[in-house]
């Protein structure tokens, strides 16, 4: 039973769009989340996170947002740029348990130029 | 700071030998996790160590895989035997504390059993 969804496998956009990549989830004990970015033949990399006592967090290009009525949340790229190519997975986790990360399998980002 | 090391990169082995994987975590990062990725598939949770304790070990899936980390430092995960839907990507991640659980994952290993 998979209990961190990302239904859709790919996404493809244009350079300088914005991407939109979404999670949902089934869990209601998970109270944090993450995304993480994998580039081929290396490891997940940390990417943004977000507590489910907010509803948006924003780094640099990247924002968060988590809707916990509907449990779903997604990562939004603005300006997407072609090195953003990559796998992005989306976690989750119920903090300060024994912390560990629950997947979904992940959704492949093309930005063309 | 280096990051997460692993050790092979990669492993072909036969069906029924042995394998043992090393991870060295972050310096300093008391937890350390094993998670293991099958082709096309989710990264699924295998253990989690904090220093030399297991913490939990429900992801493992079966008494074929031995997980160890002794002086709380580097750890190995070993298969015995292997078999072949063992092949897969296997993760370690560190972090230094649970609180906000921002794992840092090595490179992998790609584990193929024929």
């Amino acid at each position: 039973d998979q209990q961190v969804k990302q239904n859709s496998p790919s996404l493809s956009v244009q350079e300088g769009r914005i991407s939109i990549l979404n999670c949902d989830y089934t869990n209601s004990m998970f109270d944090y989340f993450l995304w993480y970015k994998k580039y081929p033949a290396e490891g997940p990399t940390f990417l943004i996170s977000i507590s489910s006592i907010k509803d948006k967090n924003e780094v640099g290009r990247f924002t968060v947002f988590l809707n916990k009525s509907a449990k779903h949340l997604s990562l939004h790229i603005v300006p997407s740029q072609p090195g953003d190519s990559a796998v992005y997975f989306c976690a989750a986790s119920v903090a300060g348990a024994n912390s560990k990360l629950t997947f979904g399998k992940g959704i492949t980002l093309s930005v063309r130029p | 700071e280096a990051g997460v090391t692993q050790f092979p990169s990669h492993s072909v082995i036969e069906k029924g030998q042995t394998v043992t994987l090393r991870c060295d975590p972050i310096s300093g990062h008391d937890n350390l996790y094993w998670y293991r990725r099958v082709m096309g598939k989710e990264i699924k949770f295998l253990l989690h160590f904090v220093k030399e304790s297991k913490q939990d070990e429900s992801g493992m899936p079966n008494n074929r895989f031995l997980a160890e980390r002794t002086g709380g430092t580097y750890s190995t995960l070993k298969v015995q035997p292997a078999e072949l839907e063992d092949s897969g990507v296997y993760f370690c991640a560190s972090s230094r504390d649970i609180s906000y659980n921002e794992q840092f994952f090595g490179p992998g290993t790609r584990l193929t059993v024929l």
